[in-house]
């Protein structure tokens, strides 16, 4: 089975723009979750879809928002890019929403915001 | 309420030696704790998972970890370190948002000298 993917890979964006990054789920998977890596920050929970609803949010502006598709299939988009929003962003699928249920990330995309 | 706390941000050791990363957590309900391993520029790996049928857990790439409700823990440990082992290491939780959304620690780089 193919993995989890990710495009694009890397990104350079200016401070004002907006970006939209997509993650295609492992075949069969119908969870799909974000999550954003910084150095000071850490591991942080974005959003967490499933059968193309919203279940579960993090911490995080409104700037940040996601949705997913009737294939499964995810994007999430930032407007109005701030520095701070450099990262590496990482998406993961699994079977289900359900507590315990293991994840499987893609290698993610890196966003850098000049 | 859930949170991870990973003790070292770095961890050295000779080839050959034993291997130990350390992760307390806190959890309001009965936790699924998980490690997981990044290596430059990838995403996360799934080592192993703690879904509470054993307290000891073995993984891939000989590594296993303990969990120790007394203690709040579930330290990671390889018997014998390798060079193919220097990564950044993860201790995750998941289950008190009803989801399978993770709550990760801050990662410890394990670094491995010949």
């Amino acid at each position: 089975k193919a993995g989890v993917t990710q495009t694009p890979r890397y990104l350079i964006k200016t401070r004002g723009q907006q970006v939209t990054l997509s993650c295609s789920p492992i075949s069969g998977h119908r969870s799909v979750s974000w999550y954003q890596q910084t150095p000071g920050q850490g591991l942080q929970f974005l959003f967490e879809y499933f059968s193309e609803t919203q279940r579960n949010k993090g911490n995080f502006p409104g700037r940040f928002s996601g949705r997913q598709f009737s294939n499964s299939r995810s994007e999430m988009n930032v407007s109005t890019l701030e520095l701070g929003d450099s990262a590496l962003y990482l998406c993961a699928s699994s079977t289900s929403t359900i507590r315990g249920n293991e994840q499987f990330f893609g290698p993610g995309t890196r966003l850098t915001v000049l | 309420a859930q949170s991870v706390t990973q003790l070292g941000s770095h961890v050295s050791v000779s080839e050959g030696a034993l291997v130990l990363l350390r992760c307390n957590y806190s959890s309001s309900v009965p936790p699924y704790l998980f490690w997981y391993v990044q290596y430059p520029n990838q995403g996360l790996q799934l080592l192993l998972k703690y879904t509470s049928a054993a307290t000891l857990v073995k993984g891939i790439n000989g590594f296993e970890a303990e969990f120790k409700k007394s203690e709040t823990s579930f330290h990671l440990t390889k018997p014998s370190a390798h060079m193919s082992d220097a990564a950044e290491y993860f201790c995750a939780v998941s289950g008190s948002s009803g989801y399978s959304t993770l709550t990760f620690g801050k990662g410890t780089m394990l670094l491995v000298s010949p």
